[in-house]
């Protein structure tokens, strides 16, 4: 059974910096597609990043530059490193894998809650 | 990268059919075959349903169907069912490696 589990997320001041980790059982990370999606409070989802097998990272516009995703493959391990963090970051993060580059998610978390706020 | 274009809330009743839609551009949808359709019901993760345009992961439904035309894409629910009822959102490969989700569709079963 495939599992992602986040974890990472809380309160933080606007400018801040916040990692987020996501880790998998059941599914290779180093081998298959992951990605981070969030959805702010009452709204819908937004892509993020993702990083592919091969280890090429992709990024919105509306956090390249300030987000850094990468993974640990001895630990199945996804990480989202956000910094400069703003108020509109203010999200529930999911984590997202497939084994296909033919879509996002084929498996996702339960999500992490970044609150940016002072 | 604009959002793709859903309507705010689809109905429909028990055992009906409802469709809803999600449009794009020739950039983005209508370029490539990698629609797919998420359901998330409130405080839940979201649950893929369809993938690159009509394929159904294992466990999923067959009364859940997808298509595409052009810089349109669908989602058909056949036999509503109240578990049904949910939030629905479509989302396509835009080029460049980039994603762009649809706002979501808001489906409830009457």
């Amino acid at each position: 059974e495939v599992q992602l589990v986040e974890s990472g997320g809380g309160l933080i001041q606007p400018g801040g910096s916040l990692r987020l980790s996501c880790a998998t059982s059941g599914f290779t990370v180093s081998s298959n597609y992951m990605s981070w999606v969030r959805q702010a409070p009452g709204k819908g989802l937004e892509w993020v990043s993702s990083i592919y097998s091969g280890g090429r990272t992709f990024y919105a516009d509306s956090v390249k530059g300030r987000f850094t995703i990468s993974r640990d493959n001895s630990k199945n391990t996804v990480y989202l490193q956000m910094d400069s963090l703003r108020a509109e970051d203010t999200a529930m993060y999911y984590c997202a894998g497939s084994y296909s580059s033919g879509t996002i998610g084929a498996y996702w978390g339960q999500g992490t809650l970044v609150t940016v706020s002072s | 990268q604009s959002a793709l274009t859903q309507p705010p809330s689809a109905s429909g009743s028990p055992g009906q059919s409802v469709t809803i839609s999600c449009t794009g551009t020739s950039s983005d949808l209508g370029a490539y075959n990698y629609v797919s359709w998420y359901q998330q019901h409130p405080g839940k993760a979201p649950k893929l349903m369809i993938y690159e345009v009509t394929k159904r992961p294992s466990g999923v439904s067959n009364r859940f169907s997808g298509s595409k035309s052009g810089n349109t894409a669908s989602l058909t629910v056949s036999g509503l069912q109240a578990e049904d009822e949910g939030d629905y959102y479509c989302s396509s490969y835009a080029g460049s490696n980039f994603w762009v989700f649809g706002g979501g569709t808001k489906l409830t079963v009457l």
